[in-house]
């Protein structure tokens, strides 16, 4: 079976800028994270969706942060504008439901000049 | 609030040697436990998991982690050490009523020749 999805692998863009990370979650499972990781802050929980419903977004860092799941297979992540210090690697990865193990994908690491 | 910590964010071993890396949650309830690893580039992958029973478990590359409710632990073991296993390890406990899992901040495993 094919693993969480992300897309795109490395993004560099200029401050400013709208980004746009996407992921692909493995089919049949309900949950979905999304995740950002730096090294002063380690890995931080964004946004997770049940069945492609927000549930929690009370770690997304400001209004330009935004999360969409139009549909159990695609999800978004969106940042708007993009600034120096959104500069992270970021996570998605999907679960069976809350109490089983999440699967990641291998990040998307994202570059803000 | 709950939390995960991983005393030790870095720990070097010679190859061949054994290991046990740290990891001790605070909840009242009884969590349900995984250790994950991080090489370089990727997401994170499963190890292990506890979620009832026998508090001693195994799991994939030859690592076992032990469950002990009266310390608040976790511990990740293995008895020898390859070059391979140079990584980042995280705990992640899940409880409470969401059962989301947190993240400790992790563990970066050095491996010596």
């Amino acid at each position: 079976d094919a693993g969480v999805i992300q897309s795109p692998r490395h993004e560099v863009t200029e401050m400013g800028q709208e980004v746009t990370l996407r992921c692909k979650p493995i089919s049949g499972h309900d949950y979905l994270f999304w995740y950002r990781q730096t090294m002063m802050r380690g890995l931080e929980l964004l946004i997770y969706f049940n069945n492609n419903v927000p549930i929690d977004d009370s770690g997304m860092p400001e209004d330009r942060f935004s999360a969409k799941m139009p549909n159990a297979s695609f999800s978004t992540l969106k940042i708007q504008p993009s600034e120096p210090r959104d500069s992270a690697v970021y996570f998605c990865a999907s679960s069976l439901d809350r109490y089983q193990p999440q699967h990641f994908g291998d990040g998307t690491r994202l570059s803000i000049l | 609030a709950q939390s995960v910590t991983q005393p030790d964010i870095h720990i070097t071993v010679s190859e061949g040697a054994s290991l046990e890396l740290r990891c001790n949650y605070s909840y009242g309830a009884t969590p349900y436990l995984f250790w994950y690893v991080q090489s370089p580039g990727q997401g994170l992958q499963l190890l292990l998991k506890y979620f009832s029973g026998d508090t001693l478990v195994q799991g994939i590359k030859g690592f076992e982690a032990e469950f002990k409710r009266s310390q608040s632990s976790f511990n990740l073991r293995k008895p020898s050490v390859h070059w391979s296993d140079a990584a980042e390890y995280f705990c992640a406990v899940g409880a409470g009523g969401s059962y989301i899992p947190t993240f400790g901040r992790g563990t970066s495993l050095i491996v010596h020749p």
